[in-house]
């Protein structure tokens, strides 16, 4: 399968702990978005990569979320200190650069905060 | 203020019936134009696009969108429904007319359900 993998598909935690999400984009996509889906609601984006470079960021993003690209490859997120509002389906995608809108979404992983 | 609105939260469409999902826009500049599907258990997947030129656009799985300016509206329509239709449907737009990077915006999504 060389689509958007996401680990782990399901976390749950207790409020306070921290978590952590991986994604793997398509191999050759040089962008990558993390995205949050509460029910009810469509995707909001949170953040951007060009690269390993982290251009955008949603106000969305508290100081307690955080998110790496280090080679360029993948990617990870990083909630400190749950809260049980961050219960949420977290989803990553890639693109090509100029593939305006074009996103390649992952199945997403979905946190439980007790 | 800008926003993309689906009005219809879920819709239930008899199989082989046809179906209609509305997607309308508030943006100074049309904006580009997407639809995604989210169906159980497996990621967003684009089914259609416009940017510009015929207002028809055809996509996958046998669904079109009209885009018509004067209503702001880019409905998503299918001829004849399928049990595996039977999804979570965003409109889905990229403001366009600044410079830099363009977020995908989405609307809250209608959910379709089809019965037989």
């Amino acid at each position: 399968d060389t689509g958007v993998s996401q680990n782990p598909r399901h976390k749950i935690t207790k409020r306070g702990q921290n978590v952590t999400f991986r994604c793997d984009p398509i191999s050759e996509h040089n962008r990558l978005y993390w995205y949050r889906q509460t029910l009810g609601q469509g995707p909001e984006f949170l953040t951007y990569f060009q690269n390993e470079a982290q251009l955008e960021k949603s106000r969305l993003l508290s100081d307690r979320f955080s998110a790496e690209r280090p080679k360029g490859s993948f990617s990870t997120l990083e909630i400190q200190r749950t809260e049980q509002g961050d219960s949420a389906m977290y989803l990553c995608a890639s693109s090509l650069g100029l593939s305006t809108g074009e996103l390649f979404f992952g199945e997403g992983s979905r946190l439980t905060v007790l | 203020a800008q926003s993309v609105t689906q009005p219809d939260i879920h819709i239930t469409v008899s199989e082989g019936a046809s179906l209609e999902l509305r997607c309308n826009y508030s943006y100074g500049a049309t904006p580009y134009l997407f639809w995604y599907v989210q169906s159980p258990g497996q990621g967003l997947q684009l089914l259609l696009k416009y940017f510009s030129g015929d207002t028809l656009v055809q996509g996958i799985k046998g669904f079109e969108a009209e885009f018509k300016r004067s209503q702001s509206s880019f409905n998503l329509r299918k001829p004849s429904v399928h049990w595996s239709d039977a999804a979570e449907y965003f409109c889905a737009v990229v403001p366009r007319g600044n410079t830099g990077f363009q977020k995908l915006v989405f609307g809250t999504g209608t959910r379709l359900l089809v019965s037989p």
